[in-house]
């Protein structure tokens, strides 16, 4: 599988400000995907990144507050715009490598956010 | 009804016991099947993949799947506390255009020494 790792691992951060966090692939991918998960909760998708093409948001989520970067086919960015205390939440990436099974995500590790 | 649905549990077993974790889908057009392993504080871990209707064996761990029934269900043979964890089940629904996976709530496993 795929060797996936994310920036910053966890974030304490202010109401309003905003956090971007990173997500590096150690292979070429053509799909990138970014989840929320809430405490004690399960994934939520939040929006599908493919290179070279506006990223896909699910329902609830819209680009002004969750802007994705993908500028190569290892790496993507998300940021999480002036957030509030209900931003606070795991965020990870996934990939879904080619040569596997369809629609296998493999995770990376997330980022811890905590908005105060 | 939500997509993907699975007892929130937690299901406790001995050690050394079989575990059953069961999962229901409502998009009877779903082909792609899988279960996650997620320790606390952890990333989800793909353990099982399954795409056609039967049993699929890997180690310890048992995957079914009965399309007509939309179930799909995870067993768990010799159970070990290092099992314990949160199981997703997550299902790619045939209406999604890309690969998109829907996740369950997933079911907090507890095995017992």
């Amino acid at each position: 599988s795929a060797v996936i790792s994310q920036k910053p691992s966890r974030d304490i951060c202010q109401r309003g400000t905003s956090l971007t966090i990173q997500c590096q692939v150690d292979s070429q991918v053509t799909m990138m995907f970014w989840y929320r998960q809430q405490p004690g909760q399960s994934l939520t998708l939040i929006a599908t990144a493919n290179q070279g093409s506006e990223a896909t948001y699910e329902s609830g989520f819209v680009i002004d507050k969750f802007p994705i970067s993908r500028p190569n086919l290892t790496f993507s960015t998300l940021t999480v715009s002036n957030m509030s205390p209900e931003d606070s939440s795991i965020y990870l990436c996934s990939v879904a490598p080619p040569g596997r099974g369809s629609y296998e995500q493999y995770f990376g590790p997330g980022t811890r956010l905590t908005v105060t | 009804q939500k997509e993907v649905e699975q007892n929130s549990g937690p299901l406790s077993v001995p050690e050394g016991a079989i575990a059953s974790l069961n999962c229901t889908y409502s998009d009877r057009g779903s082909q792609s099947f899988f279960w996650y392993r997620q320790y606390s504080g952890k990333s989800p871990e793909l353990i099982m993949s399954i795409y056609s209707n039967g049993d699929k064996e890997d180690g310890r761990f048992t995957a079914q799947l009965n399309k007509a029934s939309q179930y799909v269900s995870l067993l768990i043979r010799d159970s070990q506390p290092s099992d314990s964890a949160t199981y997703l089940c997550a299902v790619t629904p045939l209406k999604t255009s890309y690969d998109k996976v829907i996740f369950g709530p997933g079911t907090s496993l507890s095995v017992i020494p």
